[in-house]
């Protein structure tokens, strides 16, 4: 079975902190994503990583930065955190060669304050 | 620009009826199509997926329908269980350029006793 796990549930912070949020998977898969998901908006994706250190920029990049520097591991970054990035935070990975299924993280519900 | 839509935000089911959940999209580069389902505080897991080549693809008492036309896909659900209530999503792929996914914005399915 294909695992991905998320650093954290819950989390809460403060409005200028920095904050990482790091995704782990073990099914050795190219690619991984990150999306928040906002009521009435469904899932967004913030940015993607196809190999090691390769990143792209999702549909809402603005504020936030990744990281992939081992290819089990997807961290996303935000730099100076504010209370519109309250959201769920969702991580998933996929096989390069496999039917574009994704496989999700439970999830980090952040609240910035 | 919501290329992937949900119109229904909410569906309500008797137990042992279909339940019919709806999905447009606009961009005609999209070719492949997964159906996610998502449960409180987990991530969403995959459902059904259908590529542009077919019209039907069918899983137990699953089976999602692609009109290409239209512009229109739906997920039928026969017969409806209490353990289906959760919030389902399409999901759209453009196969030719990346493996990210385009999602809807949700439906929240409640199927009553």
């Amino acid at each position: 079975d294909v695992k991905v796990t998320q650093s954290s549930r819950y989390l809460v912070k403060r409005t200028g902190e920095k904050v990482f949020l790091e995704c782990v998977q073990d099914m050795d898969h190219e690619n991984m994503f990150w999306y928040r998901q906002d009521p009435g908006l469904g899932l967004r994706l913030i940015y993607f990583s196809y190999d090691v250190k390769m990143k792209e920029k999702g549909d809402i990049p603005e504020g936030y930065s990744v990281s992939r520097e081992k290819k089990e591991r997807f961290s996303l970054i935000l730099e100076s955190a504010s209370t519109n990035q309250t959201s769920m935070y969702l991580c998933a990975s996929s096989s390069g060669q496999s039917t574009y299924e994704q496989y999700f993280g439970p999830g980090t519900r952040l609240t910035v304050t | 620009d919501q290329q992937v839509k949900q119109n229904s935000p909410s569906l309500s089911v008797q137990e042992g009826r279909i339940s019919i959940l709806n999905c447009d999209y606009t961009n005609s580069m999209f070719d492949y199509f997964l159906w996610y389902k998502k449960y409180p505080a987990e991530g969403p897991t995959f459902l059904i997926s259908i590529s542009s080549i077919k019209d039907k693809n069918e899983d137990g008492r699953f089976t999602v329908f692609l009109n290409k036309s239209a512009k229109h896909l739906s997920l039928h659900i026969v017969p409806s269980q209490p353990g289906d209530s959760a919030v389902y999503f399409c999901a759209a792929a453009d196969t030719g350029t990346a493996s990210k996914l385009t999602f809807g914005t949700g439906t929240r399915l409640q199927v009553t006793l």
